[in-house]
């Protein structure tokens, strides 16, 4: 099955920009996934990506695609003490039987320091 | 409401006692999924529901655990003889439908600790 990986931890300066990787393992998935989760709340998406896509680029936000290599990244620019949180890559594929799990990979903790 | 709920926020439970969570996804949302994460770990998958369809269950982890959704809306998943093991922070999600871009949108979790 599918198997999504992503390092543990990054710690940046406030006003670096922040680079997030992710690799998945299956090639047929068709949406991937960007979400925060800050401390006590639930996952919020920040914004996804079709496969068809090399980049997708939303106001700070940068996603990077290489299908070939099954390797995600999200770019934050101008990374502000507010954007520390664990942030969770998804990969979503398809079934014929039209439910499509989304496969998780184990978060990246991002520390912005002053 | 708003956002998808889920309640209690936390339950501290005895091994071997049951306990039922509780999710109430957005209003209109057709697709209700159960998640689980441990400490250190990403989600896992636990369960799917879709309108009246049977329930994707393929991600319960053993038969202590079950879900239901009355009316196709309320779900509450029960964890009977709860273990240790079962302590997690168990997450659930709400989507229009389940068409590649409908978004899954989560619910706060529920804290679950097994003493």
């Amino acid at each position: 099955g599918e198997d999504v990986e992503q390092s543990l931890f990054l710690s940046v300066r406030e006003g670096d920009s922040s680079v997030i990787n992710c690799t998945y393992t299956d090639s047929s998935s068709t949406y991937l996934y960007w979400y925060k989760q800050e401390p006590g709340a639930g996952l919020q998406l920040l914004t996804y990506i079709f496969s068809n896509m090399d980049m997708k680029q939303d106001q700070r936000l940068t996603v990077l695609l290489n299908k070939k290599d099954k390797h995600l990244s999200l770019r934050i620019a101008d990374t502000q003490t507010g954007d520390s949180a664990i942030y969770f890559c998804a990969a979503k594929g398809w079934r014929d039987t039209g439910f499509q799990k989304l496969v998780f990979g184990t978060g990246t903790r991002l520390l912005v320091s002053p | 409401g708003a956002g998808v709920s889920q309640s209690p926020s936390n339950k501290v439970t005895e091994k071997g006692k049951d306990v039922e969570l509780r999710c109430d996804p957005i209003s209109g949302h057709t697709a209700l999924y159960w998640y689980r994460q441990s400490l250190g770990q990403g989600l896992e998958f636990l369960i799917y529901f879709q309108g009246n369809s049977a329930p994707d269950k393929s991600g319960l982890p053993s038969d202590r655990f079950s879900a239901e959704r009355t009316g196709g809306s309320v779900s509450t998943l029960t964890i009977q003889r709860t273990q240790q093991e079962d302590s997690a922070v168990y997450l659930c999600a709400s989507s229009p439908g389940t068409s590649g871009t409908d978004t899954q949108y989560f619910g706060p979790g529920t804290r679950l600790t097994v003493l």
